[in-house]
């Protein structure tokens, strides 16, 4: 079974600190990505990565960066967290053009 | 760009009951995918069915399947026999023909299963 793990379920910060989310998928996935959920709006995109040091921006990637110098690893960096940066993040793996491989997300709040 | 549309915030099914899930799309491509996940109250996305635009027959998974429309641009999944694990948020999602395996999702389905 492919396996997405997120470094953190739940995670408390105070505005203008630096965040750091980590992803790591244990399958050898070339593609990576970033989401955020909010209510209402679905999942919104807002980094993937198809390569090691790869990265494309999504939909909403105003006041993120991303990091991927490792096949299985992606993280996701809030570098001054804003109160409206909080969300469910949900990181996702995957092969090609095959279906997504979600983590367990992690849901942060920003005080 | 594609969009992805679900108008039922919301909805009820009696246990044992078929019930449909609607899900509209936007797009100018030819070639797209279409996906169904589930996400439980646990958080994690769930896949659930896959159908391709070029896919002559809709896709089924056991309990699951998609009632496509291209015509309607209508992506419709069916649960058959709901079951009280059926409770979840229901995300339609769009895969763009060409553009890597980006995802556009519709904003979420809300299924309660009565007993």
């Amino acid at each position: 079974d492919v396996k997405v793990t997120q470094s953190s379920r739940y995670l408390v910060k105070r505005t203008g600190e630096k965040v750091f989310l980590e992803c790591v998928q244990d399958m050898d996935h070339e593609n990576m990505f970033w989401y955020r959920q909010d209510p209402g709006l679905g999942l919104r995109l807002i980094y993937f990565s198809y390569d090691v040091k790869m990265k494309e921006k999504g939909d909403i990637p105003e006041g993120y960066s991303v990091s991927r110098e490792k096949k299985e690893r992606f993280s996701l960096i809030l570098e001054s967290a804003s109160t409206n940066q909080t969300s469910m993040y949900l990181c996702a793996s995957s092969l090609q053009r095959y279906e997504q491989y979600f983590g367990p997300g992690t849901r942060l709040t920003v005080t | 760009a594609q969009k992805i549309t679900q108008t039922q915030p919301g909805m009820f099914v009696q246990e044992k009951e078929a019930v449909t899930l609607d899900c509209t799309y936007d797009t100018s491509d030819q070639s797209y995918g279409l996906f169904w996940y589930k996400q439980p109250s646990s958080g994690e996305m769930i896949f659930l069915i896959y159908q391709g635009s070029y896919d002559e027959q809709n896709a089924t998974e056991g309990r699951y399947s998609l009632n496509f429309q291209k015509a309607r641009k209508s992506a419709n999944l069916v649960i058959s026999a709901s079951q009280l694990g059926d409770s979840a948020m229901y995300f339609c999602a769009m895969r763009p023909g060409d553009a890597g395996n980006m995802l556009t999702f519709g904003g979420g389905t809300r299924l309660m299963v009565k007993p």
